[in-house]
């Protein structure tokens, strides 16, 4: 089994500020590692993946996160916030294997970006 | 393309009651997947169907919950004889395949409330 654990509830920062959300996991088998935003009244969506390869991984709208297996990390970064980022941003993995569909997901950190 | 549907968006039964959920998948997706998200915690994997199969429900409660994917219709997660600890949010996923090259994309979720 896994669990997630996002050490934030909420973050507050102001518009163009750097952010760092954090993410820990534990799993006794190796994962895959996805963070995705939810905007209000939305569906969650993807934002990056981690499946293998380059530790740093790129997603959309200008966020990035580093695997960090030995810290069993994941954090979600940003250099410059707008205030378009204000969401609800969650950590999840899945298992390699055959049930890599299964999410496991944090609580989510709510990230509000003031001007 | 419309999104992932689901109906209604927020629900009130009383202890007692069945709570019906309906979760209609992006056009020409086909397997759908239920998450639950009890206070305070992340979201749980449920179950997954493609149409008129259950392919995995390891994460359904043993009583009281169902779901079903007709070959027509939208995908239903039904709870009877709904208890106060029913009381989450629930979220619907669709996918194109199987696989982590197909993403899933979640519906704006289900808020049940059990009084």
């Amino acid at each position: 089994a896994q669990s997630v654990t996002q050490l934030d509830s909420q973050v507050p920062v102001f518009e163009e500020a750097p952010v760092e959300l954090r993410c820990n996991y534990s799993s006794s088998v190796s994962v895959y590692l996805f963070w995705y935003v939810q905007y209000p009244n939305q569906g969650l969506q993807l934002l990056l993946k981690y499946l293998s390869g380059s530790t740093l991984v790129k997603g959309i709208n200008g966020f990035e996160a580093e695997f960090n297996k030995s810290q069993t990390s994941f954090h979600l970064r940003k250099p410059s916030v707008h205030i378009s980022d204000t969401a609800e941003y969650f950590c999840a993995v899945s298992e390699r294997g055959g049930s890599n569909y299964k999410l496991t997901f944090g609580k989510g950190t709510l990230l509000t970006v003031n001007p | 393309n419309a999104g992932v549907m689901q109906n209604p968006r927020h629900l009130v039964r009383r202890r007692g009651q069945e709570a019906r959920l309906r979760c209609s998948p992006m056009k020409g997706h086909s397997h759908v997947y239920w998450y639950r998200q009890l206070p305070e915690e992340g979201l749980k994997f449920m179950v997954y169907l493609q149409k008129e199969n259950i392919i995995d429900e390891s994460g359904m409660p043993k009583e009281r919950f169902s779901a079903e994917f007709p070959k027509e219709g939208p995908s239903i997660l039904r709870i009877q004889q709904v208890v106060r600890g029913d009381s989450a949010a629930y979220f619907c996923a669709s996918s194109l395949d199987r696989g982590l090259d197909y993403e899933q994309y979640f519906g704006p979720g289900t808020r049940l409330t059990v009084t």
